[in-house]
C-alpha cells in the first residue's frame, strides 16, 4: 500500500540556520499539508498546497516558511532562520479529493531539535 | 475558530478489555466531520474511523464505535476486546464540511497502553 515518507525522520539544528524537511507523497495525490505539533501540544495546521501554489496557511506560516514543489515529487517545507520554537515535530499530508471527507494519508513525522 | 479537546493525555487498558476515549470539540458550524487518527510508535498516523455530523447513527468499524453526541459536541471512541496492537497515541480531528482543502484541527492526543 502506497505511504507518504518523509525525510530526515530526525533532524537538529542550530538556532538561526536554515532547515528543509522533505516529504514524498503518494503519487496521484493532489493535495499537500504541512502540520506541527510540539510536545505535549495540539498537532497544528501549518499550510496547505495544490496546484503548485499555497492554498491556505495559518498565522504560524509566517515568512519564515516556505514550501514547494520542485520535482513533481517531492514536497518541502523549508524554514529560513530557525527559532528555538520551531522544535516540533512536522507531518507530512496528501490527499486526493477537496470538498469533502477525503482521507489524508500522513507520514511519520520529522522530529525537528533547534538548539 | 474551531477547537478540538482532548482531556485525557494518556490511558491503560488490559488486553480484551474495552475503553473509552474522549473528545470534545467546539464549533459554531452545523455541517462538518470528526475522525478518529490512530499513530503506533514510530509510524504514520492511520484513520481509525470517522463521522459525518449530518448522520444521526454512530459509526462503527470493527472493534472500533464511536459516541457521537451533536448536541453536547462529543466525539468519543470506544475499543471493544483491545488488543496489544492498539498501543499508540489517539488523535481526535475536525473538518469543517466545504472547507475544499480539508484542513484538520486536530486535539493533543491520548496515549493509549493495552497491557497483556
Amino acid at each position: 500500500e502506497p505511504e507518504v515518507t518523509q525525510t530526515p525522520s530526525h533532524q537538529v539544528t542550530q538556532m538561526g540556520q536554515e532547515v528543509i524537511l522533505r516529504c514524498v507523497p503518494i503519487s496521484n495525490h493532489l493535495y499537500f499539508y504541512w502540520y506541527r505539533q510540539i510536545l505535549g501540544q495540539k498537532v497544528e495546521f501549518l499550510v496547505s498546497f495544490y496546484n503548485n501554489e499555497i492554498s491556505e496557511k495559518s498565522e504560524i506560516f509566517d515568512d519564515q516558511f516556505s514550501v514547494e514543489r520542485p520535482d513533481g515529487s517531492n514536497f518541502t517545507l523549508k524554514i529560513r532562520s530557525t527559532k528555538l520554537e520551531d522544535s516540533a515535530m512536522y507531518f507530512c499530508a496528501s490527499g486526493r479529493i477537496a470538498g469533502g471527507p477525503t482521507e489524508q494519508f500522513f507520514g511519520p513525522g520529522t522530529r525537528l531539535t533547534v538548539l | 475558530a474551531q477547537t478540538v479537546t482532548q482531556s485525557q493525555p494518556e490511558m491503560s487498558v488490559q488486553e480484551a478489555e474495552t475503553v473509552t476515549l474522549s473528545c470534545t470539540y467546539d464549533t459554531s458550524e452545523n455541517n462538518y466531520y470528526l475522525f478518529w487518527y490512530k499513530q503506533p510508535p514510530s509510524r504514520q498516523m492511520i484513520l481509525v474511523i470517522r463521522q459525518e455530523a449530518y448522520k444521526q447513527q454512530n459509526a462503527t468499524e470493527n472493534r472500533f464505535s464511536v459516541n457521537f453526541q451533536k448536541a453536547a459536541k462529543s466525539f468519543s471512541l470506544k475499543i471493544s476486546d483491545s488488543q496489544l496492537g492498539d498501543t499508540a497515541m489517539y488523535f481526535c480531528a475536525f473538518m469543517k464540511q466545504g472547507d475544499n482543502f480539508n484542513k484538520f484541527y486536530f486535539g493533543s492526543g491520548t496515549k493509549l497502553n493495552v497491557k497483556p
